[in-house]
């Protein structure tokens, strides 16, 4: 299994600034993905972050307001930028892991993020 | 891409009924397929998971059948408990994509 920490858990930020979010995970994993769940809603796919280059962004994403950091094969950076009242959901980092010959999808305890 | 189409909740049963939340998938391939549970105030868990045809996940009383004929992943418990009370979410993940695809979320409440 994979470990994961990500901060902060929450905040509470002034609309037009920007948040930055750690993830660090225990082991090294190829992939890595930044998720958001706004109030009541599925999750819904950011990017995938990769290492070494730069995100896979989903569409509906763009890299000006949500960049991405991978310097390595443990941690990874999402910066919510330009924050405005839309933006207030959970954060959630994810690492996929390869066990055997199967796969599992872990998650960090998630960042509560709400804009003023 | 893959997509889930899951039950729209909520969905309320009282304690020791019988739990099915239906999930379907469309896909090209053969995904591995799971359930993830979000707890009030918590963040996801795995459930339970397949990987291929005619798999059974298993965990905590929960089951899901990996059933290629009709593309589903339903979710059963023979009786539920208020413990259960929680969002289960079915997902899929497709290596070719390598990511992988969420439903909507069912939210079961569970009464005494």
């Amino acid at each position: 299994s994979a470990v994961i920490s990500q901060k902060p858990s929450r905040d509470i930020c002034q609309r037009g600034t920007s948040l930055t979010i750690q993830c660090q995970v225990d082991s090294q994993v190829t992939m890595m993905f930044w998720y958001r769940q706004q109030p009541g809603q599925s999750l819904t796919l950011i990017a995938t972050a990769n290492q070494g280059s730069e995100a896979t962004y989903e569409s509906g994403f763009v890299i000006d307001k949500f960049p991405i950091s991978r310097p390595n094969l443990t941690f990874s950076t999402l910066t919510v930028s330009n924050m405005s009242p839309e933006d207030s959901s959970i954060y959630l980092c994810s690492v996929l892991a390869f066990t055997g010959r199967s796969e599992k999808l872990f998650f960090g305890s998630g960042t509560q993020l709400s804009v003023l | 891409g893959d997509s889930v189409t899951q039950m729209e909740g909520p969905v309320t049963l009282s304690e020791e009924a019988f739990l099915t939340i239906n999930c379907t998938y469309t896909a090209t391939g053969y995904p591995s397929l799971f359930w993830y549970v979000q707890y009030p105030g918590e963040g996801l868990q795995l459930l339970l998971k397949a990987t291929k045809a005619d798999d059974k996940g298993s965990n905590k009383g929960f089951e899901a059948t990996y059933r290629k004929e009709t593309t589903s992943f339903h979710l059963e418990k023979g009786s539920v408990q208020v413990s259960d009370s929680a969002v289960y979410f079915c997902a899929a993940y497709s290596g070719g994509y390598q990511k992988v695809t969420f439903g909507i979320g069912t939210k079961l409440q569970v009464i005494p």
